[in-house]
């Protein structure tokens, strides 16, 4: 198994451009959530979704958006980006339990 | 909305030192969940304590659940450089909600 798979791994983007990010889940898991985490800080929960065609806000979901079309798969959505969108994202999935990061995308927004 | 508070943010100890930090929720949980991130890379599930009071042990690391489900802690004993990195919690009511992370670094 895979488990939670992100790409891409870095990226650069202009003062509104937009992007997807995409995350991938081979374990069947129902639960799929998006972070984001600012240098030196914690993570925060951007959206989350709990099965395909649900998707639902965490606490910080301005200038994001998401989609759940099937249950592997659950891309975030930028749109117009902006510095403040600098960060690292952490894609997860769960069975309920724990939860599986990806190995993240660093993006920087100049 | 809930909070879920951790300190310290930071801790710098020697080897061989103990290492404790401190989860507080401001509601009742019905679980916490441990979470490791090494510097660079991902965070990664510890362990998940469900009922009050729990106590569960793995090689160095103490995890505790308070009586009242609503803090934990995570105490290391003789801390080793193999250690280094970002702790959090994740306490659970309804959704999970993430605490800032307490970072360690040794000195060796």
């Amino acid at each position: 198994n895979a488990g939670v798979t992100q790409t891409p791994k870095f990226r650069i983007l202009k003062i509104g451009q937009s992007m997807t990010l995409q995350c991938t889940q081979d374990m069947n898991h129902n639960y799929m959530y998006w972070y984001r985490q600012d240098p030196g800080m914690g993570l925060k929960l951007i959206y989350y979704s709990v099965g395909a065609g649900i998707t639902d806000k965490g606490e910080v979901p301005n200038g994001y958006n998401v989609s759940r079309s099937t249950t592997e798969d659950f891309p975030l959505r930028l749109e117009l980006a902006a510095p403040s969108q600098t960060s690292v994202y952490f894609c997860a999935s769960s069975n309920g339990n724990e939860q599986f990061f990806g190995p993240g995308t660093r993006l920087t927004v100049l | 909305g809930q909070q879920v508070m951790q300190i310290p943010q930071y801790q710098h100890v020697q080897e061989g030192e103990d290492f404790t930090t401190y989860c507080n929720s401001s509601t009742t949980l019905s679980n916490i969940q441990w979470y490791k991130q090494r510097p660079g890379g991902h965070p990664v599930f510890l362990i998940q304590l469900v009922k009050s009071g729990e106590v569960k042990k793995q090689k160095r690391l103490t995890f505790q659940f308070g009586e009242a489900k609503k803090n934990s802690s995570l105490h290391i004993t003789a801390t080793q450089t193999t250690y280094v990195g970002t702790y959090f919690c994740a306490g659970r009511a309804g959704k999970s909600t993430f605490g800032d992370g307490t970072t360690l670094t040794v000195k060796p």
